[in-house]
């Protein structure tokens, strides 16, 4: 089973959809969670970080359950500025020994 | 805001040579890291570096990879002998200690795009 597990899209809406993106991850003692942005053969950008009792920013919102194993991300109000690859990110541990484990991503075109 | 600097952005080199991929991370940041993105895959874990030695290394990283902080402010990636398979795009990070909350303050520089022929 992959560490990190995203349905890979693409994901086509027209501007102003909703969009959700989801995502599982395998290793229970992960610690912390992100989604990141990336656009074409960028650097991956954090979006924001994923709290358990749920955030919002702006039009983003992200849900994370501990006991499902599984993160979600809500876009309302889609631009075509929202156009990229959602990358869901695992950070398994702190410390010296913090990683970052990244899901395949899930690309997002938004449309006229 | 403070960015962490990859160079060069791009690089082509035979099969067999030696490369030297260069990062300059954030002046105050303590921990480092490559990470690597073959096209069309996701971005994976190369190595970690704190405190001048290596904290961990993926099984990516094998003899054939070094990392070294030659000065205090470069962070150097060598791959000895290129391999085809090595083409891909390859990331320094950097950061700060921090909460896991706040993502550490990890900072990724732009990357350089690394062609084997």
């Amino acid at each position: 089973r992959k560490e990190v597990e995203q349905d890979p899209g693409p994901f086509n809406v027209p501007e102003g959809a909703t969009v959700a993106f989801n995502c599982t991850y395998s290793n229970s003692a992960s610690q912390s969670f992100f989604w990141y942005r990336q656009d074409c053969r960028k650097e991956p950008k954090l979006l924001m970080s994923v709290y358990s009792s749920g955030n919002e920013d702006g039009r983003f919102t992200a849900q994370l359950n501990r006991a499902s194993q599984y993160i979600s991300l809500l876009i309302r109000d889609s631009k075509l500025s929202d156009s990229a690859t959602y990358l869901c990110v695992v950070n398994r541990r702190g410390g010296t020994a913090s990683k970052l484990t990244f899901g395949t991503g899930t690309r997002l075109q938004v449309t006229l | 805001e403070p960015e962490v600097t990859q160079t060069p952005s791009h690089q082509v080199t035979q099969m067999g040579q030696e490369v030297i991929l260069r990062c300059v991370p954030i002046s105050n940041h303590l921990y480092f890291y490559w990470y690597r993105q073959i096209l069309g895959q996701k971005v994976e874990f190369l190595v970690s570096f704190y405190n001048n030695e290596i904290s961990e290394k993926s099984e990516i990283f094998d003899d054939q990879f070094s990392v070294e902080r030659p000065d205090g402010s470069n962070f150097t990636l060598k791959i000895r002998s290129t391999k085809l398979e090595d083409s891909a795009m390859y990331f320094c990070a950097s950061r700060v200690s921090g909460t896991p909350l706040s993502n550490y303050g990890y900072t990724f520089g732009s990357g350089t795009r690394l062609t084997v022929v």
